[in-house]
């Protein structure tokens, strides 16, 4: 399978603890974004690699969350402290520089209780 | 502030008829939109895309229109099929400035056999 690979796939975890999602991106694809979504609504944006450069972040992202693409390829998406407004599905989406369509992955769903 | 907005949350069309799923974007610095379709528990998937200096845009079943000065995209898919029951979301990319997709908050279509 050559797609967009998200792991773990679902995280449960309680309010306060730290979890980390990591995404790997279609191999030849150097632009890599992080976007989130909750019941009803469409994905939100949260930060954009090109390369091994964060490029934009949200303002959504509060200093809780932290990401990075340390050798331009795969990336971590990290919340400390996650609160339970944290509950979502976290995707990550790639492309090549030469097209402009995002790749999705499956998702990771994070649950805190 | 929504800057690309789906009006209708949902929408039944019977097989084999046409499903006209609409969008509205407030933002006339976009210059690139693109349809998504999504399924339950999985990541979004790229359906079809359209530049701002084209009109129409054609994928077998699949048509996507783009009128400009009433900021409006609309996606056509017929004959409709059972499979297509999803829910589907536009996009559109910024220009200068900024690197992300902004998405709508989806249509659920639902085709009745």
């Amino acid at each position: 399978d050559t797609g967009v690979s998200q792991n773990p796939r679902h995280k449960i975890t309680k309010r306060g603890q730290n979890v980390t999602f990591r995404c790997d991106p279609i191999s030849e694809h150097n632009r890599l974004y992080w976007y989130r979504q909750t019941l009803g609504q469409g994905p939100e944006f949260l930060t954009y690699f090109q390369n091994e450069a964060q490029l934009e972040k949200s303002r959504l992202l509060s200093d809780r969350f932290s990401a990075e693409r340390p050798k331009g390829s795969f990336s971590t998406l990290e919340i400390q402290r996650t609160e339970q407004g944290d509950s979502a599905m976290y995707l990550c989406a790639s492309r090549p520089s030469s097209a402009g369509e995002l790749f999705f992955g499956e998702g990771s769903r994070l649950t805190v209780l | 502030d929504q800057q690309v907005k789906q009006n209708s949350p949902s929408l039944s069309v019977q097989e084999g008829r046409i499903s006209i799923l609409n969008c509205d974007y407030t933002n006339s610095m976009f210059d690139y939109f693109l349809w998504y379709k999504k399924y339950p528990a999985e990541g979004p998937t790229f359906l079809i895309s359209i530049s701002s200096i084209k009109d129409k845009n054609e994928d077998g079943r699949f048509t996507v229109f783009l009128n400009k000065s009433a900021k409006h995209l609309s996606l056509h898919i017929v004959p409709s099929q059972p499979g297509d029951s999803a829910v589907y979301f536009c996009a559109a990319r910024g220009t200068s400035g900024t690197y992300k997709y902004i998405f709508g908050t989806g249509t659920r279509l639902k085709v009745l056999a």
